[in-house]
């Protein structure tokens, strides 16, 4: 079946890396998504990536795939006090490109 | 700002009570997506909708729950006789045609009493 996982928490200090990682089951992924809660707010698209690329990089942010091991991580580099929140991995595929899958979401705690 | 709007943002009802959520998509959109969250988990797909069309409702359940996007006005999620298991952050999206790029509205989050 269909399955994303990921670890609930994550610490860091302001100023280092974070990364947030996530793995998924369906190997019909065709793409891959980042989105960004903040408490009490939506969800905001970070990025997203084709299932046949390896690497995608916008400023702050690279996400890295890594399709053999089924397994997708977000890096934020610099971290800041306003990148705490919930960082949620989601999936399309072959079947349903818009019927995203989703995991259960990263708490991204950042430590002064 | 043309984000997706919904509303209300929280909601109590009592059970046995209905529940209606509203979502404004982004303009120029006319893709219509409802997502449910339970606490602590990831979102669950319900309904796709477009203008006057239910495209996929395989995320609904399959009593009490229903969805529309009407011609003119919002799409609207209707949840007759409401249940403490209702109880969650219902969420809508919107797209365009291509619906690689879903944009999330703030949600509305439901309590049940």
């Amino acid at each position: 079946g269909e399955d994303v996982e990921q670890s609930l928490f994550l610490s860091v200090r302001e100023g280092d890396s974070s990364v947030i990682n996530c793995t998924y089951t369906d190997s019909s992924s065709t793409y891959l998504y980042w989105y960004k809660q903040e408490p009490g707010a939506g969800l905001q698209l970070l990025t997203y990536i084709f299932s046949n690329m390896d690497m995608k990089q916008d400023q702050r942010l690279t996400v890295l795939l890594n399709k053999k091991d089924k397994h997708l991580s977000l890096r934020i580099a610099d971290t800041q006090t306003g990148d705490s929140a919930i960082y949620f991995c989601a999936e399309s595929t072959e079947d349903s490109n818009y019927q995203l899958i989703w995991g259960a979401g990263t708490k991204l705690i950042i430590k002064p | 700002n043309a984000g997706v709007m919904q509303n209300p943002r929280h909601l109590v009802r009592r059970r046995g009570q209905e529940a209606r959520l509203r979502c404004s998509p982004m303009k120029g959109h006319s893709h219509v997506y409802w997502y449910r969250q339970l606490p602590e988990e990831g979102l669950k797909f319900m309904v796709y909708l477009q203008k006057e069309n239910i495209i996929d409702e395989s995320g609904m359940p399959k009593e009490r729950f229903s969805a529309e996007f009407p011609k003119e006005g919002p799409s609207i999620l209707r949840i007759q006789q409401v249940v403490r298991g209702d109880s969650a952050a219902y969420f809508c999206a919107s797209s365009g045609t291509s619906m690689l790029e879903q944009y999330f509205g703030p949600g509305t989050r439901l309590t049940v009493t």
